[in-house]
C-alpha cells in the first residue's frame, strides 16, 4: 500500500465550528506533514511529526492543533477559523533516514477546505 | 536564504510537442532535487527524485535532469498529452528542510 489517504475530501465550515482533518497511511513512514496550500501556490509546510512526536511547527496559529495518535495516523484539529483559513490542506508521509535527511515525501489527495 | 526558483511560470503547448521546464536552486546542505506533477485541488505526484550524484533521470515520458556544480535542473516532457496539464512543483532538500518552488503551470493544448 503507497498511498496517503485523507478525510473528508470537502470541508464547509463556520467560524465557530470545531472540525478535525484525518490523514493516513500504512506505508510504515515514521514522518508524517501537514501543508497548507492557497490557490496557485505552492504548499507551506504547517506541522511536522517524527516518531509521533512534534518535531517542527512553523509558527502555525493555534487555531490549528495537530495530533498523532499512532505511527499510522495524523489529525488536524480545527477550531475558531477565519476566512483567510480557507484553502487545500495536504498531509504527507515520508520514512526518515537513518542518517538524517528527508526521504521521498508521499503526499494524499488534500482537505478542500472552505470558512465561511 | 535557501530558494528555488522555477521557470517559466505557466507555458502553454499543443498537443504531441515537447517541452523543458527549469528549476534553478541555491539550497545547502543540498540532499536530493524532486519533481512533482499536481493536478489542480490534488496532492502532489512524484515523478522523478534525485541525489547528487545523479545527472538524469526518467520515469516514463518525463526525464528530469541534474547539475549540482550549476545547481540546475530541467524536467524534460516528450510528446505530451492533454493530461499532461498540470503544476509542476521542484522541490529541493537540505539535510532537514524542503524548499519549494513555485511551479511551473503547463498546459496542453489539443
Amino acid at each position: 500500500d503507497t498511498e496517503v489517504t485523507q478525510t473528508p475530501k470537502h470541508l464547509v465550515m463556520g467560524m465557530t465550528n470545531k472540525k478535525s482533518l484525518k490523514c493516513e497511511q500504512h506505508m510504515g513512514h515514521r514522518a508524517m506533514y501537514w501543508y497548507k496550500q492557497k490557490a496557485k501556490k505552492p504548499p507551506e509546510l504547517m506541522f511536522v511529526y517524527s516518531y509521533e512526536k512534534l518535531s517542527i511547527n512553523e509558527s502555525v496559529p493555534s487555531r490549528f492543533s495537530p495530533e498523532c495518535p499512532n505511527s499510522s495516523l495524523l489529525n488536524l484539529h480545527l477550531h475558531a477559523l477565519q476566512p483567510e483559513d480557507s484553502a487545500l490542506y495536504l498531509c504527507a508521509s515520508s520514512q526518515l533516514k537513518g542518517t538524517g535527511g528527508i526521504d521521498e515525501q508521499f503526499f494524499g489527495p488534500g482537505t478542500r477546505l472552505t470558512v465561511l | 536564504k535557501n530558494q528555488v526558483e522555477q521557470s517559466p511560470q505557466s507555458l502553454i503547448i499543443l498537443e504531441g510537442k515537447n517541452c523543458t521546464l527549469q528549476c534553478n536552486y541555491t539550497v545547502s546542505p543540498f540532499s536530493n532535487l524532486r519533481w512533482y506533477k499536481q493536478d489542480t485541488g490534488r496532492g502532489p505526484v512524484s515523478l522523478t527524485i534525485m541525489t547528487f550524484s545523479e545527472n538524469t533521470k526518467s520515469n516514463g515520458r518525463y526525464t528530469a535532469t541534474l547539475d549540482a556544480d550549476t545547481k540546475q535542473s530541467s524536467l524534460h516532457i516528450t510528446a505530451s498529452q492533454l493530461s499532461d496539464s498540470a503544476s509542476y512543483i521542484c522541490v529541493v532538500a537540505g539535510y532537514s528542510t524542503l524548499t519549494f518552488g513555485k511551479g511551473t503551470m503547463l498546459l496542453v493544448s489539443p
